[in-house]
């Protein structure tokens, strides 16, 4: 089976760089997708990682690591609107996703 | 705007009462999955369907079913319904092989009281 960990809670200060973790026990794992999701709203995808190392999309930043069974998300030059929990998902070989708890991220002025 | 529908956006029923939430998918995908986030929680998986067929089941209690209809959208019935069932249900959709990216509908919101 598997199961996927991550912070509760992470805070941050506007214009910061932050990193959320997501660490995984897993059998049959075949990659890490990030979701971000507002208050109120629908989770809104962000990246997938299928191989190890780094994918960057504009501030978005999402890592793999088999070897380590570990994963991260990172966020570049915070803005308040940034504001939201993020949720790691690993996919299996059926590319059913298995959900963190996700992580609320608070941005400070 | 992901392209997934969901109604009603909001429920209000009781005690004992049977609802049915509906979703649309996104034009062309074939699999549907719903959710549960009850307040300040994570996402909860319920099933999933794939052109017409159950493909994959989670954390869905015996009172509630779920079918996709040939025109693939879906509908999850929740029956006998407690306090604890009030809660966002989010429908989402994927390309076939691609359930690792899953376009998620506004959610419908159950108050049961």
């Amino acid at each position: 089976g598997q199961s996927l960990e991550q912070p509760s809670e992470v805070t941050a200060v506007e214009g910061a760089i932050v990193q959320i973790n997501c660490t995984y026990q897993t059998s049959g794992f075949y990659g890490l997708s990030w979701y971000q999701q507002h208050d109120g709203g629908a989770p809104t995808f962000l990246s997938y990682n299928a191989l190890d190392g780094l994918e960057e999309t504009g501030r978005f930043s999402s890592f793999l690591s088999r070897s380590d069974s570990y994963g991260y998300l990172l966020l570049q030059e915070l803005q308040m609107k940034d504001s939201a929990s993020y949720f790691c998902a690993g996919a299996d070989s059926n590319y059913q996703l298995i959900w963190g708890a996700g992580t609320k991220l608070i941005i400070k002025p | 705007d992901s392209g997934v529908t969901q109604t009603p956006k909001h429920l209000i029923t009781a005690t004992g009462q049977r609802v049915t939430l509906r979703c649309s998918p996104r034009s062309g995908d074939l699999s549907v999955y719903w959710y549960q986030q009850s307040l300040d929680q994570g996402l909860q998986f319920l099933i999933q369907y794939y052109n017409g067929e159950e493909r994959a089941k989670g954390n869905i209690l015996e009172r509630f079913s779920a079918q996709q209809f040939p025109d693939l959208h879906s509908e999850l019935n929740l029956s006998s319904l407690e306090l604890g069932d009030s809660a966002l249900y989010f429908c989402a959709s994927s390309v076939p092989a691609g359930g690792h990216e899953q376009f998620f509908g506004p959610g419908t919101r159950l108050t049961v009281l």
